[in-house]
């Protein structure tokens, strides 16, 4: 199985802040890399599929790069309804498989 | 407007068999991947499985012994049977849909989720 790294695992912000999230893969995933937004008590909701094609209604603040093993999540100005759980996922191959995820809170 | 659906017992005692339904609106259950994924309580998200209609079945090397999925085209649904449960198989399950565009695969649609407890 392809391992799936997240750091930090939790980040206090403020309202306005860039923020900046990393995965890494423990092997070469090409870019087969999406991110996922989850909010408490609700499924994840896609943000990034290939690593930095934004899915339809995201807002342009958020923006995902990398390739190969390392990969980042931005958002360039945090915002109240940015406060949640971000996590990454490979889909190079099966099982797919996330990152243990990352908390954005309230600085 | 794609909507998932996810049914099935809350609770399901040790030894048991946990089985779950998707129902599929507004969308055709052709070309797309249809997969189980779930979450313990506070922790992340696993891959269980997916299938795809005509085609290949695959499930979680972890689980593939205890892993049973099919699907009721006529009714729209898709299943999940995962038997000889344990406390450890207690989360929230999830029915979604991956899809693909350019070879790149990912998850556009999710159910709300099913809380699922092993417990005698």
């Amino acid at each position: 199985d392809i391992q799936m790294s997240q750091s930090p695992s939790f980040l206090s912000a403020s309202v306005g802040d860039r923020v900046a999230i990393t995965c890494r893969a423990s092997q070469s995933i090409s870019n087969y890399l999406n991110w996922y937004q989850q909010k408490p008590g609700k499924a994840p909701k896609l943000l990034i599929y290939g690593v930095s094609s934004l899915q339809s209604g995201v807002p342009s603040r958020i923006s995902g790069s990398g390739s190969g093993t390392e990969f980042t999540l931005t958002i360039s100005s945090l915002q109240p309804e940015d406060f949640a759980t971000y996590f990454c996922q490979q889909t190079s191959s099966t099982p797919r498989t996330f990152g243990q995820g990352t908390k954005v809170e309230v600085k | 407007q794609v909507q998932l659906q996810e049914s099935g017992p809350g609770l399901v005692k040790p030894s048991e068999t946990l089985s779950l339904t998707c129902t599929v609106s507004g969308a055709s259950m052709s070309s797309y991947y249809w997969t189980w994924i779930r979450q313990p309580a506070g922790k992340g998200l696993e891959w269980i499985g997916r299938f795809y209609i005509g085609g290949t079945t695959d499930y979680n090397p972890s689980l593939k012994s205890r892993v049973t999925m099919s699907v009721d085209t006529s009714k729209r649904q898709f299943s999940l049977n995962l038997s000889s449960v344990t406390a450890a198989d207690t989360a929230v399950y999830y029915c979604a849909r991956e899809r693909y565009f350019d070879w790149i695969f990912f998850f556009d649609r999710w159910g709300q989720g099913t809380r699922v407890t092993v417990s005698a």
